[in-house]
């Protein structure tokens, strides 16, 4: 079955830029999609189909996706951004749906 | 707006089966291609996707879990419900309902989650 990898975690100073990656077999032919999920709560979607943003998500959360590897890009990063994110894809060729193992963003 | 809630046991013994549902508004099965999706997360760990239900009645479900899962929709009631037997300790975690939009395949409005603990 597919296998989505995340780095355990991630940190970063306010204001400057976290990336958080997403490692796959030839997920850049996927449609990726990333969550934010704070401690006690729901996942929320911050971007899918790979780089659009649901309404009420600011720009600062943008995606990138290529060969082996999909990119969920931070800017300015905010102390309220601290959160564990997880990437997904559904892999139409098996049908399963797929989570990679979150990483958590620690902001400094 | 869409809104889901997921309702069921909050503890469990071993071998039990759980029945969980999810309870859903603004959307509804009448819509083709629209989805539910049941995910849970074991404290501390990582989503786990266990199931998807389509509007057309179509089911996929994790291999992993196949044999234990059952999910099954009421459409006049707006309702999907998931059902897993045998349960274990190692089934202890919260439990999720999401909307997986027409012709989407993620997912965009999730519910509040319920822990489901399974201690004998």
């Amino acid at each position: 079955s597919y296998v989505l990898s995340q780095s355990p975690s991630v940190s970063v100073a306010p204001g400057r830029t976290a990336s958080i990656t997403c490692q796959g077999e030839n997920i850049g032919r996927y449609s990726l999609h990333w969550y934010q999920q704070k401690p006690g709560q729901a996942p929320l979607l911050v971007v899918y189909d790979t780089s659009d943003r649901p309404s009420g998500i600011p720009e600062r959360f943008s995606g990138s996706n290529s060969g082996n590897m999909a990119t969920l890009t931070i800017s300015r990063v905010e102390a309220g951004d601290e959160a564990d994110y997880y990437c997904q894809l559904d892999d139409g060729h098996s049908g399963q749906v797929v989570f990679g193992g979150g990483t958590k963003l620690t902001v400094l | 707006q869409i809104t889901l809630k997921e309702s069921g046991p909050t503890l469990m013994k071993p071998t039990q089966t759980l029945t969980l549902t999810c309870s859903f508004s603004g959307f509804s099965f009448t819509t083709p291609g629209v989805g539910v999706g049941c995910i849970r997360q074991p404290p501390g760990k990582a989503l786990e996707w266990l199931g998807l239900i389509y509007s057309d009645d179509d089911k996929r479900y994790s291999p992993s879990l196949k044999s234990r899962l059952t999910i099954t929709k009421d459409s006049s009631r707006n309702q999907v419900v998931l059902t897993m037997t045998n349960m274990d300790p190692v089934d202890t975690a919260t439990y999720f309902c999401a909307h997986k939009p027409r012709g989407g395949t993620h997912f965009d409005f999730w519910g509040q989650g319920t822990l489901v603990t399974v201690s004998s």
